[in-house]
């Protein structure tokens, strides 16, 4: 069975300052895992993904993520918020097996003060 | 190459209604995955086809089916809606592959009353 769980809800940065958004998950395999992310009234866009190749993984706006087996964790991070970072973040879960699931987390809201 | 899009945007039904929704796919990409997406919450998958196969199933009861065209474009159809059946769907379309990106499309919202 897999699962993935988005540690916060809601995450306030100010704008210059480092992101960390926090995402653990569980699977009985080797998982693909991914990063997307949902500005208001637009569609779902791919930030970034993990497929076990490298465990960092650098992916679209300066953002990147680092797969940690032991830890079971998979958090995306920036060095620097901008004000148009913020959007909903979802972590995502699949496996191999073509009729997986595919598990979103519950999302983190990303707001940057200025 | 056109991205994914989805129609109607918008749609109000009633209780007991059955409503179709369609999504075509972007140029390349043979496999189509449905979502549902309630306010305030992740996407949840409802299912995926791959060359007209439905080819994984999430926790939706059969009154949601779906079908898959030879061109690759995508149905998805509810029966019997439910007040709780609001919410926005959304549709994505990717090359084989549960490891292939997801490209998604605006999403359908629809509302039960």
């Amino acid at each position: 069975a897999q699962s993935v769980t988005q540690l916060d809800s809601h995450v306030s940065v100010s704008e210059g300052t480092p992101v960390l958004l926090r995402c653990n998950y569980s699977s009985s395999y080797s998982p693909s895992l991914f990063w997307y992310v949902q500005h208001p009234n637009k569609g779902l866009q791919l930030l970034l993904k993990y497929t076990s190749a490298a465990t960092l993984v650098k992916g679209i706006n300066g953002f990147e993520a680092e797969f940690k087996k032991s830890e079971t964790s998979f958090h995306l991070t920036k060095p620097s918020a901008h004000m148009s970072d913020a959007a909903e973040y979802f972590c995502v879960v699949s496996g191999y097996s073509s009729a997986s699931k595919i598990i979103f987390g519950s999302g983190t809201r990303l707001s940057i003060r200025p | 190459e056109t991205g994914v899009t989805q129609s109607p945007t918008h749609l109000i039904k009633t209780r007991g209604q059955q409503v179709t929704l369609r999504c075509s796919s972007q140029s390349g990409h043979n496999t189509v995955s449905w979502y549902q997406q309630a306010l305030g919450q992740g996407p949840q998958f409802i299912f995926q086809y791959y060359r007209e196969e439905e080819n994984g199933r999430g926790n939706f009861p059969p009154r949601f089916s779906g079908l898959q065209f030879p061109n690759y474009s995508s149905e998805l159809n509810v029966n019997a809606l439910e007040l709780d059946d609001s919410a926005l769907y959304l549709c994505a379309s990717s090359r084989s592959g549960i490891q292939e990106t997801q490209y998604f499309g605006p999403g359908t919202r629809l509302l039960v009353l």
